[in-house]
């Protein structure tokens, strides 16, 4: 079975600063890998993605994430932080034969002006 | 496309009564749609696999009774909270699985909070 680990709980950055937010996976194979980002009372919304090919992943609202199967790991950063990145991130693995997604247990991001 | 709507957004009822909620994919077809409960602070917990036409498929320690599921079309499933507890007071979110060639994605609803009194 496949778990996901966010070891920060809680991260606070300065608006226009830089951003990484870790993600280590476990999975037999290799994973399908998602960044996926929750407003305050609200579903989630997919940053990225990773099936195969460049472990570096561009995504939505200038995220990226890499893969590096060395580590199990899928961060994903931010050059630049705005205040409206301020919201709950979650990394998720997927299975490649059920299609079942499990989620870390998020990382709360703070924006400070 | 890929937009998965679920109603009621939001809802409240006393104790000992049933809920349904609603996850409709608007634009793709769906076989497979998926149940998670979100605690607050907390990760989502993937409840059940609902599946078109047949019946759904449980994880592990959720009450099949208490979580009634069922997936009539390949464009809506239900999830019926059954004599409901302040204690399944919990944050909702359905996905669907939109089918075609590669890997097939997750679309997710925007949430249904139920809070029971």
């Amino acid at each position: 079975a496949q778990s996901v680990t966010q070891p920060d709980i809680h991260i606070t950055v300065s608006e226009g600063a830089s951003l990484e937010l870790r993600c280590n996976y476990s999975y037999g194979a290799t994973p399908y890998l998602f960044w996926y980002v929750q407003s305050p009372g609200q579903g989630l919304q997919l940053l990225l993605k990773y099936f195969s090919g460049d472990t570096l992943v561009q995504g939505i609202k200038g995220f990226e994430a890499e893969f590096k199967r060395s580590q199990s790991s899928f961060n994903l950063r931010k050059p630049s932080v705005h205040w409206s990145d301020a919201a709950e991130y979650f990394c998720a693995v997927g299975a490649r034969n059920d299609y079942k997604l499990s989620f870390g247990a998020g990382t709360t991001v703070t924006v400070r002006a | 496309g890929a937009v998965v709507s679920q109603h009621p957004s939001r809802v409240i009822c006393k104790s000992g009564t049933s809920v349904k909620i609603e996850c409709r994919s608007l634009d793709f077809q769906a076989t497979t749609m998926f149940w998670y409960r979100q605690f607050p602070k907390k990760s989502l917990m993937l409840m059940a696999t609902s599946n078109e036409g047949s019946k759904a498929t449980y994880e592990q320690g959720v009450e099949k009774d208490k979580f009634l599921i069922n997936h009539a079309s390949l464009t809506l499933s239900t999830l019926t909270v059954t004599s409901a507890h302040p204690e399944d007071s919990s944050f909702y979110i359905c996905s669907a699985r939109r089918e075609g060639r590669g890997y097939n994605e997750q679309f997710f609803g925007p949430g249904t909070r139920l809070t029971v009194l």
